[in-house]
């Protein structure tokens, strides 16, 4: 069974940083790309970042980019989001997801339960 | 950037009735559209790939259709559980993007 746990979730001051983490487990890790999504509460779901199997290709939505950093260590089964210069607009939940090829499409078949990050003062 | 639009932002139905969601992209994305459910305080669930594919264990009820820049979703008989929202997403670009989404409510 797939099964994709985040953690690294709480509160942070606006312009503090933090890192999520995401461990996989079920699967090869490292014959799949994998996406950081988040998802405001109340709102719509947001695509935040990418990464290809290897680490070479990375990809991030303009309202992240110079301020979040994805990464992964295959040895580990796992997947990072360094989040810097943190914003309260930045809060949300954020969902570590595996992207799957499907008919040649890529889609994203299996989902984490996600973890809170709130930003307040 | 490709920006998604789906139609209608919400809708009221009932159990039984025959449900439609479009999805409409800025340009052309072939059949690089998928389609998700999310019921309250939880995942998103992958409904449909490559516009039309059912994903397995997803009941034949749901079915999509379209390629270009028009496509579907549609919920032939409403069950219970169907009331949620609904999300359809392009793979078209690496930079990957949402729709708004569709609520489904209860009429």
């Amino acid at each position: 069974e797939v099964q994709l746990v985040e953690s690294g979730g709480g509160l942070v001051r606006p312009g503090g940083s933090v890192r999520l983490s995401c461990v996989a487990s079920g699967f090869t890790f490292d014959e799949f790309g994998m996406i950081w999504v988040r998802q405001a509460p109340g709102k719509g779901l947001e695509w935040v970042s990418g990464i290809s199997w290897n680490g070479a290709t990375t990809a991030y939505a303009d309202s992240v980019k110079g301020r979040f950093v994805i990464s992964r260590d295959n040895s580990k089964n796992s997947l990072y989001l360094e989040m810097n210069s943190l914003r309260a607009e930045d809060t949300a939940f954020y969902y570590c997801v595996r992207d799957k090829i499907g008919l040649g499409i890529p889609n994203f078949d299996s989902w984490g339960q996600g973890t809170l990050v709130t930003v307040s003062s | 950037d490709i920006q998604l639009t789906q139609s209608p932002s919400s809708l009221s139905a009932s159990v039984g009735d025959r449900v439609t969601i479009t999805c409409r992209a800025s340009q052309s994305i072939s059949t690089y559209l998928n389609w998700y459910q999310q019921r309250p305080g939880k995942a998103p669930k992958l409904l449909i790939y490559a516009a039309s594919a059912l994903q397995s264990g997803v009941p034949s009820r749901f079915s999509g259709s379209g390629s270009g820049t028009d496509f579907t979703l549609t919920i032939s008989a409403l069950q219970p559980e169907d009331f949620a929202t609904y999300y359809c997403q392009q793979s078209y670009r690496f930079f990957r993007s949402f729709g708004q989404g569709t609520k489904v409510e209860v009429k």
